[in-house]
């Protein structure tokens, strides 16, 4: 998982309390994601960014916040965690050039109880 | 909607054999589609690509074909073995994003 980290990579906290995860890169690219991956649904995209302070929503982007102040850091917040945003986090980047191809982060798991 | 299927069921083969899985896509006209390895507890990692004007795609023991009529692609691991048991993830590119299929399951029995 060299060149992406996330932090931390297990969480537990309660109904109603603020989350942030935190993605950090060393590679400079431009494009970073947050996925969640729960059973029978795969990865599906919260949020993405495609520069410093440019973000954009995803497919389940409710309940969710997002922000990107310098390249290598994107940070996703849970205002107030439910019980149905229990799951596992994944953030990417884009690799360059003319496709999509993404590297992953190790992920993140989070239990609202 | 842009949809993406996988077969849910884990696939279940004898070491040695070819192991083949499907990935069919509907209301997309991709220009590549992609196919990445899960481990358990792990995020993702890319395997191959194939664009839309190629039929295949070959690296080491992997091939992927891909039929833009059928909207499907195939991938295939020749001479399995058990590290290859994992979830495989197909997924087609769209505006810098990724959709994903949920994944189908290998086990690949010693």
């Amino acid at each position: 998982d060299a060149g992406i980290t996330q932090s931390p990579r297990h969480k537990v906290t309660e109904t109603g309390t603020p989350v942030t995860l935190r993605c950090h890169q060393t590679e400079n690219h431009r494009y970073m994601y947050w996925y969640r991956q729960d059973p029978g649904h795969g990865l599906r995209l919260i949020h993405y960014s495609y520069g410093v302070k440019d973000t954009d929503k995803g497919e389940v982007s409710d309940g969710y916040s997002v922000s990107r102040s310098k390249t290598e850091d994107f940070l996703l917040t849970l205002e107030s965690a439910t019980s149905s945003q229990t799951s596992v986090y994944f953030c990417a980047m884009r690799l360059a050039g003319d496709t999509d191809t993404q590297y992953f982060g190790p992920g993140t798991r989070l239990t609202v109880l | 909607s842009q949809k993406i299927e996988q077969n849910s069921e884990a696939l279940n083969i004898q070491e040695g054999k070819t192991a083949t899985l499907t990935c069919n896509y509907t209301n997309y006209s991709p220009a590549y589609l992609q196919w990445y390895r899960q481990d358990p507890g792990r995020g993702p990692v890319f395997l191959l690509l194939i664009r839309e004007n190629e039929k295949e795609k070959r690296k080491e023991r992997l091939k992927v074909t891909f039929d833009t009529t059928l909207k499907q692609s195939l991938f295939h691991i020749t001479a399995s073995q058990p590290a290859d048991s994992a979830t495989y993830l197909c997924a087609l590119g769209s505006s810098y994003k990724l959709i994903f299929g949920s994944g189908t399951r290998l086990l690949v029995r010693p």
